[in-house]
C-alpha cells in the first residue's frame, strides 16, 4: 500500500524567502506520480507540480521546483521568493495507477499549513 | 490548466434530505473522476472512483447507499448524499485525471446538515 508523511504541519516563512515543504513516501510500485497541490482556505485545490518516478530531472514550475530523492523516497517542494498570496495549507500526494478505466488515484499526505510573514 | 467544475460550492440542507453535487470536466473528457472528502483541517480522505458506463468503486467503510454515483456522461459526475445527517457534514470534492501526470479538482461543494 502507497503512504505519504508530510512531517511538518505548519510551517512559517518570511517574505520573499525561500522554503522547503517536506515529503516522503513509501511505494513498492516502481512507476508512480508524485504532486503538490495548494489548498487555500477557499477550498480549491490548485495543482503546482508533477514528479514522475523516471524522471531524470527535477521537476520545476516558476518558483515552485520539487527536490526529488528518489532513494531516499523523497519529494521535497521548495518555493523560492515566497509571497504572501503562498500562504495556505500544502497537500503532497502520490498517484497510484488504476489498471481497470485508468487514471490517477491520489493519496494524500496529512498537509503543511504555511504562513507567509511580512 | 484544464478546468473541472463543480457545483454547488455550498449547500445547507435539512436532516433527512438528500442533496446532489455535480462535477463537470469542462474542457476534456473523464472516464473517471474521482470523489474525495476533507474534514476540517484534515487531509483528503478518498471516497470513491466514478467510471463512466459502469459502477463507482467504493473505498472501505464508504456506504455506497448513502454516497450514490452516478457517471452520467464523460464530462459528468454526480454524488448524491441520500437522507443527509449532520454527520455528513463536510467537504466534499471531486477530481478528474488528464493522462497520468495531471488531476484536476472542481472547487468543492461545503456541506451542512442541520
Amino acid at each position: 500500500a502507497q503512504k505519504i508523511t508530510q512531517t511538518q504541519p505548519g510551517m512559517f516563512v518570511q517574505e520573499k524567502e525561500a522554503v522547503t515543504l517536506d515529503c516522503t513516501y513509501d511505494t513498492s510500485d516502481p512507476s508512480y506520480g508524485l504532486f503538490w497541490y495548494k489548498q487555500p482556505s477557499s477550498g480549491e485545490m490548485i495543482f503546482l507540480i508533477y514528479q514522475g518516478s523516471y524522471d531524470q530531472q527535477n521537476a520545476t514550475e516558476g518558483r515552485y521546483s520539487l527536490n526529488f530523492q528518489k532513494a531516499r523516497k523523497s519529494a521535497n517542494l521548495v518555493i523560492s521568493a515566497s509571497q504572501l498570496g503562498d500562504s495556505a495549507m500544502y497537500f503532497c500526494a502520490m498517484r497510484e495507477v488504476i489498471l481497470t478505466g485508468g487514471g490517477n488515484k491520489l493519496t494524500f499526505g496529512t498537509g503543511t499549513q504555511l504562513k507567509v510573514e511580512l | 490548466g484544464a478546468v473541472v467544475s463543480q457545483h454547488p460550492s455550498r449547500v445547507i440542507c435539512k436532516s433527512g434530505t438528500s442533496v446532489k453535487i455535480e462535477c463537470r470536466s469542462l474542457d476534456f473528457q473523464a472516464t473517471t473522476m474521482f470523489w474525495y472528502r476533507q474534514f476540517p483541517k484534515q487531509s483528503l480522505m478518498l471516497m470513491a472512483t466514478s467510471n463512466e458506463g459502469s459502477k463507482a468503486t467504493y473505498e472501505q467503510g464508504v456506504e455506497k447507499d448513502k454516497f450514490l454515483i452516478n457517471h452520467a456522461s464523460l464530462t459528468l459526475s454526480t454524488l448524491t448524499v441520500t437522507s443527509a445527517h449532520p454527520e455528513d457534514s463536510s467537504f466534499y470534492i471531486c477530481s478528474a485525471p488528464l493522462g497520468r501526470t495531471e488531476a484536476f479538482f472542481g472547487q468543492g461543494t461545503r456541506l451542512t446538515v442541520v
